[in-house]
Formats: structure tokens, sequence, C-alpha cells
């Protein structure tokens, strides 16, 4: 089974900042990879998918990118409501199986 | 508007059963793969389960293998998790989810239904 270790585990980050989370894989998986953003009580929210394409809607203040076995997720410039939970996923279609990372809590410094 | 709405949720005894539904509305549900991904009080998300199109292709996670079975009936729109042998650790929310018309994953997901395992 693929494993997805994501890092860190938590941030402290002040509004203005540039963020990065990482997201590494236990062997190649492409670009089969997706980023998503959950609020307490909410639903996750796609952000990425494909490893680098953004999901409509979602401000260009997010990027991904990546390959094979090393992925990012980028915020530019932090703003008040990107303060959440981030998570990678890696996925197959046939058969259709994920791994989630293990999450990284962006937080207010 | 997609719309996912979960239900078959609550308090079960260690070992019982549950059915989750999932009820889809706003797309064509026959197009999409479908998935359950469920969350633990205070931890992370974990993918479940997961149905091609057609019922063709079903994957199930390492830690739910041989205890739950995800089906569909694309006639009423509908999507189920039959959870047997539940255990404490089977608590959580469970979601249910819809790939995008690429086969990317997760692009809609429902509110979730909390699953309590408990005696």
């Amino acid at each position: 089974d693929i494993q997805m270790t994501q890092s860190p585990s938590s941030l402290s980050a002040s509004v203005g900042d540039r963020v990065t989370i990482t997201c590494r894989a236990s062997q190649g998986i492409r670009n089969d990879l997706g980023w998503y953003q959950q609020k307490p009580g909410k639903a996750p929210k796609r952000l990425i998918y494909a490893a680098s394409s953004l999901q409509s809607g979602v401000p260009s203040r997010f990027s991904g990118s990546g390959s094979g076995t090393e992925f990012t997720l980028t915020i530019s410039s932090l703003q008040p409501e990107d303060f959440a939970t981030y998570y990678c996923l890696q996925h197959n279609s046939y058969p259709p199986r994920g791994t989630f990372g293990q999450g990284t809590k962006v937080e207010i410094k | 508007e997609v719309q996912l709405v979960e239900s078959g949720g609550g308090l079960v005894q260690p070992g019982r059963s549950l059915r989750l539904s999932c009820a889809a509305s706003g797309f064509t549900f026959d197009d999409y793969a479908m998935h359950w991904v469920r969350q633990a009080p205070g931890k992370g998300l974990e993918w479940v389960s997961g149905i091609s199109w057609n019922s063709g292709s079903i994957g199930y996670a390492d830690s739910v293998k041989g205890r739950f079975t995800i089906s569909r009936d694309n006639a009423k729109n509908s999507l189920y998790l039959q959870m047997n042998s539940l255990r404490a650790e089977d608590t959580a929310l469970y979601y249910c989810a819809k790939d995008d018309s690429s086969g990317q994953p997760f692009q809609h997901w429902g509110q979730g239904t909390l699953v309590t395992v408990s005696s």
C-alpha cells in the first residue's frame, strides 16, 4: 500500500505569509494527488486536483506542484479565511482507492 | 446544484450492524464513481471505500475490508455502506463524496452522518 507522509503537522503563520505544505508518497504516484481544506465542523473542500490544477472558484493564491513522490501546496499570501486544516490525498481509480496525509493545521501566529 | 445527503448514522453496540445511505441529486448519478470517507472525532480523514459508476470496480480500506460493503442503486440515485461487526474504532463522521467528470476524486461532499459504536 502507498503511504503518504504530510509535513508539517501544524504551523503558525501570520496574515500575508507564504505557507508551504509537503506530502511525500512511499512510491511514485504520477500526479494522482489532490489537496483539501477543512474548517471546523465543515466538510472538506477540494482546492487542487491532479497535483497542480486549481479547482474552479478557489483563489489563485493557492497552488500545487510536484509529481512522482513529492508534492507541495503553497499559499502565496495567507488570508484570515485560510486558517484551517489541509490534507493531501493520493488516489487510484481501478480499483478505487485513496490515502490521505495526516493533515496540517494552519494556525494564527 | 450537486447535493449529497447522508443518513443512517446513530448509536450502535459493538458487534452490531448499521447501513448508511447517501441520497444524490443535481447530477447524473450513474456517470460518477462514489466514495465513503470517515473522520473520527478530533482526527484526520480516512478513505473507507469507493465504487465505480457501474459497480464493476470496488475498493476498501484495509481497516474495513471483510466487514463493510459498499453498493449503489443507480435507479434510486443512492449510495450505501453496509457496516457489520462494528468496533469502537469505527466511531466517526461518515461522508459520501463524488468524483468529478475526469475521474478526479472528491469534488463534492455531503455533510456527513455520525456513527457511534459504544456499549
